[in-house]
C-alpha cells in the first residue's frame, strides 16, 4: 500500500462547479497535511495546510481532514479554467525521517 | 525575500559529463530537499538535509551527491551523467523546527536537465 494515495485522474469539471480532490494516507499518526498546486512546466505551490480534523477554508478552497478515516480532501468552489493543474497531496508522517510524503497527484481540468 | 532559487534553469549534458545544480534559500530554513520529477510522474526525493553538515538519502540517491556547508545553500552534484537522469529537478526548503507550519515546503522554480 502506498503511503499517500490519490486518484491520478484526469478529473474533468465544468466551469463554475465544485471540484473535489481526495487523498488517503497510511500513517495513522500523521499530524500535518498539505495541498500543492502544480501548473504544467512549473514548480509545486503550497495552497493549503491543515492540521486538525474538520474543514479549513481559504477563499474558494476548502481543505477537509478526517484523521479517523485517514483521508484529506480539497474542494474548489466556483471552479475556473485557471484552476486546471495537477494537485499534489502531501503528508508529514509522525514516524520516520523528517520529510513530506507526496501523492502522485490528481490532474484537474476545468472546462469552460 | 527571493525564497528558493535554483540555477541553471536549463542544461543539456553529454553522457559522462558532470555538473552541479545550485540551490539557495534566504528564509533561514533548516531543512532542504532535492526532488526529481520525470514527465507525467510524481516527485521523487533524491537527498535531503536537516541542517548544515547533515545530509541523508531519499528514495533515488544513486548517481547524485550533496553537501550542506551553510544553512542557505544545498548543491546537488551529478557525476557521470546518464540519459536516465534526464528530468526536472526541484529544490525545496522548510523551517523544520517543530510546531505547526514548520514542515510546509517551498519549492524553487526547477532545473530542466537533458542528458544526451
Amino acid at each position: 500500500q502506498k503511503e499517500v494515495e490519490q486518484n491520478s485522474g484526469p478529473l474533468s469539471v465544468p466551469e463554475g462547479a465544485i471540484a473535489s480532490l481526495n487523498c488517503t494516507y497510511s500513517d495513522r499518526g500523521s499530524q500535518s497535511f498539505f495541498w500543492y498546486r502544480q501548473y504544467s512546466g512549473k514548480s509545486p505551490e503550497l495552497i493549503m495546510s491543515i492540521y486538525s480534523n474538520g474543514d479549513k477554508e481559504d477563499g474558494r478552497f476548502t481543505a477537509q481532514l478526517n484523521k479517523a478515516s485517514q483521508y484529506v480532501s480539497l474542494l474548489i468552489r466556483d471552479s475556473q479554467p485557471s484552476d486546471s493543474a495537477t494537485y499534489l497531496c502531501a503528508v508529514f508522517p509522525i514516524q520516520g525521517a523528517q520529510k513530506l510524503v507526496f501523492g502522485q497527484g490528481t490532474r484537474l481540468t476545468i472546462n469552460p | 525575500n527571493a525564497g528558493v532559487t535554483q540555477t541553471p534553469k536549463f542544461r543539456i549534458l553529454k553522457i559522462g559529463q558532470s555538473m552541479t545544480l545550485q540551490c539557495a534559500q534566504d528564509m533561514n530554513h533548516n531543512y532542504m530537499y532535492w526532488y526529481r520529477q520525470d514527465p507525467g510522474m510524481g516527485l521523487k526525493l533524491i537527498y535531503y538535509s536537516v541542517g548544515a553538515g547533515i545530509t541523508d538519502k531519499g528514495e533515488v540517491p544513486n548517481g547524485y551527491n550533496v553537501s550542506r556547508s551553510t544553512t542557505e545553500d544545498f548543491p546537488l552534484r551529478l557525476e557521470l551523467a546518464a540519459p536516465s537522469q534526464t528530468s526536472v529537478y526541484f529544490c525545496a526548503s522548510s523551517y523544520g523546527q517543530g510546531g505547526y507550519g514548520s514542515y510546509e515546503q517551498y519549492f524553487g522554480p526547477g532545473t530542466r536537465l537533458t542528458v544526451t
